[in-house]
């Protein structure tokens, strides 16, 4: 079975910081992999998706970065935190690229901007 | 790109009777239609989704209804309960390469 793991479980940072989150796949090579935030109380936005390792495909502008270096591994990060920042982070990844794409996420992260 | 309309955003109903979130969207290219279930702290989680070669599907107490030429589509909970209270999202497939979320709905049960 595969399972989703991310880290931290949750980040109280200072603004003008760097921040690294991380999710790990295990049990389904070469995953479609995906970052997505979600504001509190607010819909899914998704900001990156890979689909093999060294590629990122970034949707969204939000002073953010991401990166996959290996291919159960996809790392979200910035070297400066903005308040906007705060919210919940999801990883997810998917089966397939096609029309079935239903996406499996990880618990999240919870950074607290201040 | 796909935009996903949701409503309500807020939906209170009785203990036993049901509730209706719809969703529209705009890409006709769109050919699946998930549903998610966000409790409060917690990742959303699929509990039902329908393609585009169907027009209902029924798990348990949650129906989906698609409507291709309208671009609609819902999800109807029969017989609610407490534990039914949470967050929904309807999504959209944007051509295979993402889903695109609705704005969310917060179903309240009370009993």
């Amino acid at each position: 079975a595969q399972t989703i793991h991310q880290w931290p479980v949750a980040e109280i940072k200072a603004v003008g910081s760097p921040l690294s989150l991380g999710c790990t796949i295990k049990g389904k090579s070469s995953p479609n992999l995906y970052w997505y935030w979600q504001a509190t109380g607010g819909t899914l936005q998704q900001l990156f998706y890979s689909i093999t390792v060294g590629q990122v495909e970034s949707v969204v502008q939000l002073n953010l970065s991401a990166s996959r270096p290996k291919d159960d591994q996809f790392i979200l990060s910035t070297e400066k935190l903005l308040l906007s920042h705060s919210g919940f982070y999801l990883c997810a990844w998917s089966l397939d690229w096609g029309s079935q794409n239903t996406l499996y996420f990880g618990a999240g992260t919870r950074l607290s901007v201040l | 790109g796909e935009q996903v309309e949701q409503l309500p955003s807020i939906l209170r109903v009785q203990e036993g009777s049901s509730a209706s979130i719809n969703c529209s969207y705009e890409d006709s290219a769109s050919n699946y239609f998930p549903w998610y279930k966000q409790e409060p702290g917690e990742n959303p989680k699929l509990i039902i989704d329908i393609r585009s070669n169907m027009e209902r599907k029924q798990i348990q107490e949650l129906i989906v209804l698609l409507d291709k030429k309208a671009k609609r589509f819902s999800l109807h909970i029969t017989d609610t309960q407490p534990g039914d209270s949470a967050m929904y999202f309807c999504a959209a497939s944007e051509g295979g390469r993402a889903l695109i979320f609705g704005t969310g709905t917060t179903v309240s049960v009370s009993p």
